[in-house]
């Protein structure tokens, strides 16, 4: 069975533009959660949905968005990107919103210059 | 929302060694679990163990629930065990994993 995707792996991007990073979950699981990870720390909650809703949403500025599609994939949104948006984008997907195993992609390298 | 603590930052191991790694947190959590972020970024489940114990070949996970904390074991270290190392909780109401600042691991030859 196939994990996690996403797309693109790698991305460079100019201060301001905008970028549009995607997610497939593992079939069958419904949720999908986004995280930040900077070079050298742990990642960081974004966004969590479930149900093509939004369930969670972490300490980001509204630059920040997504959505989930009826076959639960999602997408994320960043706007007027800065600098500090460089990072590694991380999606993961479970079976339901609740207490179980998260399963994490291989992430998408973003490059702000 | 909660805290999450992790030890030692770094460890750097000689081959065949054996090593623990723990991670506290700052309230009670009932969705726990470690991964190894390879050198290419992706995150490795290992184990997911909000209380207990679990093992799965060279490494085993211990949590102690009401005391908050969790212990990954790595015995007889290999090479291909380096990486950084994360622990990773969630509330019973939320819906974020909050993760610690990892432990990286060096295992040398």
């Amino acid at each position: 069975d196939a994990g996690v995707t996403q797309s693109p792996t790698h991305l460079i991007k100019t201060r301001g533009q905008h970028v549009t990073l995607r997610c497939s979950p593992i079939s069958g699981h419904k949720s999908v959660s986004w995280y930040q990870q900077v070079l050298g720390q742990g990642p960081q909650f974004i966004f969590q949905y479930y149900e093509k809703e939004e369930r969670g949403r972490g300490n980001f500025p509204d630059r920040f968005s997504a959505r989930q599609f009826p076959n639960y994939s999602s997408e994320l949104n960043v706007n007027a990107l800065l600098l500090g948006d460089s990072a590694l984008y991380l999606c993961a997907s479970s079976f339901n919103r609740g207490q179980e195993t998260q399963y994490f992609g291989p992430g998408t390298r973003l490059l702000v210059l | 929302g909660i805290q999450v603590e992790q030890s030692p930052p770094d460890l750097i191991l000689q081959e065949g060694a054996n090593s623990t790694l723990r991670c506290n947190f700052s309230d009670s959590v009932n969705n726990l679990q470690w991964f190894h972020q390879n050198p290419w970024g992706q995150l490795i489940n290992l184990f997911y163990i909000p209380s207990g114990t679990k093992q799965n070949g060279r490494l085993s996970a211990t949590t102690v629930a009401t005391e908050r904390y969790s212990l990954l074991y790595i015995s007889s270290s290999q090479t291909t065990d380096s990486g950084v190392y994360f622990c990773a909780g969630r509330q019973t109401s939320g819906s974020r994993l909050t993760f610690g600042e990892g432990t990286q691991l060096t295992v040398n030859p």
